[in-house]
Parts: structure tokens; sequence; C-alpha cells
């Protein structure tokens, strides 16, 4: 099975930065995604990460360490519009992605 | 242009029932994915299928029958429809087994 574990919740002040970490264990694992899913909306892919290491995106960079079983996403000067659920999911060699539970993103001013 | 979409938007429909919703998607993808999120907000895959062929079965009821016609449709039919059913049912396709997902936009199944 998987076991995939990330914060329930955060707040963060908008222009601030915020790390969202995710911690996971699991067998055949081939990569790990990040999505974000704005409320009563659809998840929109974010990054992916299968090599060790920071991948950076504009305001967006995920790091992954794989010995560690360890990722996180960072999210830098920080907008209002950035409230929402980032989810992180685990794909395996059996094609399957398994999502963590979320966390839920409040940005205030 | 709507790159995965599903019909219907918002579902309510009595216990017992049996219902279906349709998945599309335009992208050329071939594998695409059903998943269910509860009122909790957890997101679970059901079933995925590439080119045409179940490759993933979660422990789901046998009341949900996924349907593969070709490889831009995969639909999901549902008997006996139960309160527990009720949830947000999400469609994604992904480039092959390994890629990005890209989701429709949610199917809401209220069951009464």
């Amino acid at each position: 099975g998987q076991n995939i574990d990330q914060p329930t919740e955060m707040t963060a002040t908008e222009g601030a930065i915020v790390q969202i970490n995710c911690t996971y264990q699991t067998s055949g694992f081939n990569g790990l995604f990040w999505y974000q899913q704005h409320a009563g909306e659809a998840p929109t892919f974010l990054s992916y990460n299968v090599l060790d290491g920071l991948e950076e995106k504009g305001r967006f960079s995920s790091f992954l360490s794989r010995s560690k079983g360890y990722s996180y996403l960072l999210l830098k000067e920080l907008q209002m519009k950035d409230s929402a659920s980032y989810l992180c999911a685990v794909h395996t060699n059996a094609g399957k992605s398994t999502f963590g539970d979320g966390t839920t993103l409040t940005v205030k001013p | 242009d709507t790159a995965v979409s599903q019909t219907p938007k918002y579902l309510v429909t009595q216990m017992g029932n049996d219902k279906s919703i349709k998945c599309e998607q335009n992208l050329g993808h071939d594998t695409m994915y059903w998943y269910k999120q509860d009122s909790k907000k957890f997101l679970k895959i059901m079933f995925s299928y590439n080119n045409k062929e179940l490759i993933i079965n979660e422990t789901v009821p046998n009341r949900f029958s996924p349907k593969s016609p070709d490889k831009a449709h995969l639909n999901l039919h549902i008997n006996s429809l139960e309160l527990g059913d009720s949830a947000v049912y999400f469609c994604a396709s992904s480039q092959d087994r390994a890629g990005e997902q890209f989701f429709g936009p949610g199917t809401r199944l209220t069951v009464l």
C-alpha cells in the first residue's frame, strides 16, 4: 500500500513564501505530482518530479528526495488567488497515481 | 476547446436508480481515469483504462462499471445507487500511463 502525508491546513500572508510538505511510503515509486484545486473546481497540474532535486516553474517550485520519501511545493510571492487545496500524488510503476488528502492553503491580506 | 468534458455536470437521483456519467477527451491521450472525491475532499482513484483496456480497478463495488468504447471516451455506469455514492466524480486523461493528468470539470452526484 501507500502512505502519503501532508498537512491538512496552512495559512500564509500575501507576498510571503510558503512550503507545503509531502512525505510518502510506497513501492515501485516512479515520480511525484503536485496539483492545485480551487474550491468547486477540478485539480490542475502544477509540477512533476522524477529525479532528486528542485524543479522551478515561475513562482512555484517543487523538490523531491527519493531516498527520504519527501517532497515539498514552494510558493513564492503569494497572491490571494493561490488560496486553494494542494494535492501531492505519488505515481508508481503500475501506472497508478495515489493522491494525498490535500493541504488547504489560505492566503490572507 | 474543452480538453476533457463530462456530462452531466450535476446529477440528482433517488436511491436504487441506475445512472451513467459520460467522459470524452479530445487530447489524443491513451489513458483515462475515473476518480471519486467525497465530502472531505479526498480524491480516490476508481478505474484507469489504457487504449481501451482496463489497467487499474481499485476496490470499488460491482455496482460501478466503466466502459471505454474507444480511446477518447470512458463512461461510468452505476447500478442501484446508494446514499454513500454521493460525491463529485472526476474523469481525467493523460498522454500515457506516466504523464500528468488533465481533469474534467467533475460531475456532482447527489443520491436522495
